[in-house]
């Protein structure tokens, strides 16, 4: 059962283009929302992450938009970059429940030059 | 600071083998995790530890055990290894307090088994 669905698998995106990943969740319990950044041959590393509690957050290039009463969200890269190719994965934590990331499966990422 | 350290970074296995993962931080993290990675399946958690001395079952348990050794260490083993069990093995930590939310990772054993 996959309680966080993440789409598009894999993207494809001209340089300097905006890449658009997106997640959804079900469990309204969760209070955290993380996006992981995978090169390959590497382990995953924290990217950016949001609370529900606001509808926006970003960080240089890379965006976090989230709608609580769709229960979905989605992280925007602007301007994407040859090295932005990587795995993203999204996920979403409860810290009421033994704290462990429920993950999505994966969208990889190619940046065109 | 090394951060999340794993060993061995690749590893050959038969079929029926045994071998151990080792995983250590140094971020004095309270929490730490095994997961496999599988192509389109994304990270799946096969053990935790929320604290030391305490572990508890993930998604995908079947075919391992783990130590948590002391709070540095927590280690992955497979008592007969399966051709099922090859994979990129992740180990994480979170911490140092419960508060805090984000997952460190080291740099994966890659595990092939014959």
């Amino acid at each position: 059962q996959q309680q966080v669905k993440q789409s598009p698998q894999s993207l494809i995106v001209q340089k300097g283009g905006i890449s658009i990943i997106n997640c959804a969740y079900e469990n309204t319990a969760f209070d955290y929302f993380p996006w992981y950044q995978q090169f390959p041959g590497k382990g995953p590393a924290l990217l950016i992450a949001i609370r529900p509690d606001v509808s926006e957050k970003k960080e240089g290039r890379f965006t976090i938009s989230f709608n609580k009463s769709a229960k979905q969200f989605s992280l925007h890269i602007m301007d994407s970059q040859p090295g932005d190719s990587a795995t993203y994965f999204c996920a979403a934590f409860n810290a009421g429940n033994n704290r462990k990331l429920i993950w999505g499966l994966g969208t990889s990422l190619a940046v065109n030059p | 600071n090394a951060g999340v350290t794993q060993t061995p970074k690749f590893q050959v296995l038969k079929t029926g083998q045994s071998m151990t993962l080792q995983c250590a931080q140094d971020m004095n993290h309270n929490s730490m995790y095994w997961y496999r990675q599988d192509p389109g399946m994304g990270l799946r958690l096969i053990y935790y530890s929320a604290s030391e001395g305490t572990t508890d079952k993930g998604e995908v348990p079947n075919g391992y055990n783990v130590s948590r050794l002391n709070k540095r260490e927590f280690s992955l083993r497979l008592e007969s290894a399966a051709p099922s069990q090859t994979s990129v093995y992740f180990c994480a930590s979170r911490g140092p307090t419960g508060g805090s939310y984000e997952q460190y990772f080291g740099p994966g054993t890659r595990l092939t088994v014959t």
